[in-house]
């Protein structure tokens, strides 16, 4: 089975502008959460869509916001870019199966680089 | 609030020898809690949660809900355990994971 992609690996953007990630899941699997990655802050969770619904949603500003297609393909959106947007942002998969089967399958991230 | 500490930044120890990797958590209710690793040039994996009661690459970790914590251990360390470690929770079931700050654990030949 092909592992979760995500697209663009890199991107380069300037404060103010918008960016638009994309998250392909494992075949299969219906839920895909978004991750953001800073040193300073960590891991830290944005959101999760399961069956083209936010299921839940982490203390991010309403700048951050996503969307699920009806194929589980996720994307995530970041509007009026700020340098602390900086970031790898990684999505993770998960099959979303019987109690307890809720590992986490993670991409390769985008680095997001705001100047 | 829901948190996870990982007191450990930095952890290098010798071939051979053990380690301990500390995770303590806050959390109100039962939660989920597991071990990610991340090799280098490599994604974030699952190495282990506490339902499943397993053993990967010789490691393992109990659960404590006295001491509210999750150490990870490995009796005799490898070269090949080289890597940064992460600790999370989550609520029973859900996909939301709180992350701890990982702890870059260097095995030294």
């Amino acid at each position: 089975k092909a592992g979760v992609t995500q697209t663009p690996r890199y991107l380069i953007k300037t404060r103010g502008q918008q960016v638009t990630l994309s998250c392909s899941p494992i075949s299969g699997h219906r839920s895909v959460s978004w991750y953001q990655q800073t040193p300073g802050q960590g891991l830290q969770f944005l959101f999760e869509y399961f069956s083209e619904t936010q299921r839940n949603k982490g203390n991010f500003p309403g700048r951050f916001s996503g969307r699920q297609f009806s194929n589980s393909r996720s994307e995530m959106n970041v509007s009026t870019l700020e340098l602390g947007d900086s970031a790898l942002y990684l999505c993770a998969s998960s099959l979303v199966g019987t109690s307890g089967n809720n590992e986490q399958f993670f991409g390769p991230g985008t680095r997001l680089t705001v100047l | 609030a829901q948190r996870v500490t990982q007191p450990e930044k930095l952890l290098s120890v010798f071939k051979g020898a053990p380690v301990e990797l500390k995770c303590n958590y806050s959390y109100s209710g039962s939660p989920e809690l597991f071990w990610y690793v991340q090799y280098s040039r490599q994604r974030l994996q699952l190495l282990l949660r506490h339902i499943s009661r397993e053993s990967i690459k010789g490691f393992t970790a109990d659960l404590n809900k006295g001491e509210t914590s999750f150490h990870l251990k490995k009796p005799f360390a490898q070269e090949e355990d080289s890597a940064m470690y992460y600790c999370a929770l989550s609520g029973m079931g859900a996909q939301k994971l709180v992350f701890g700050q990982g702890t870059r654990l260097t095995i030294n030949p």
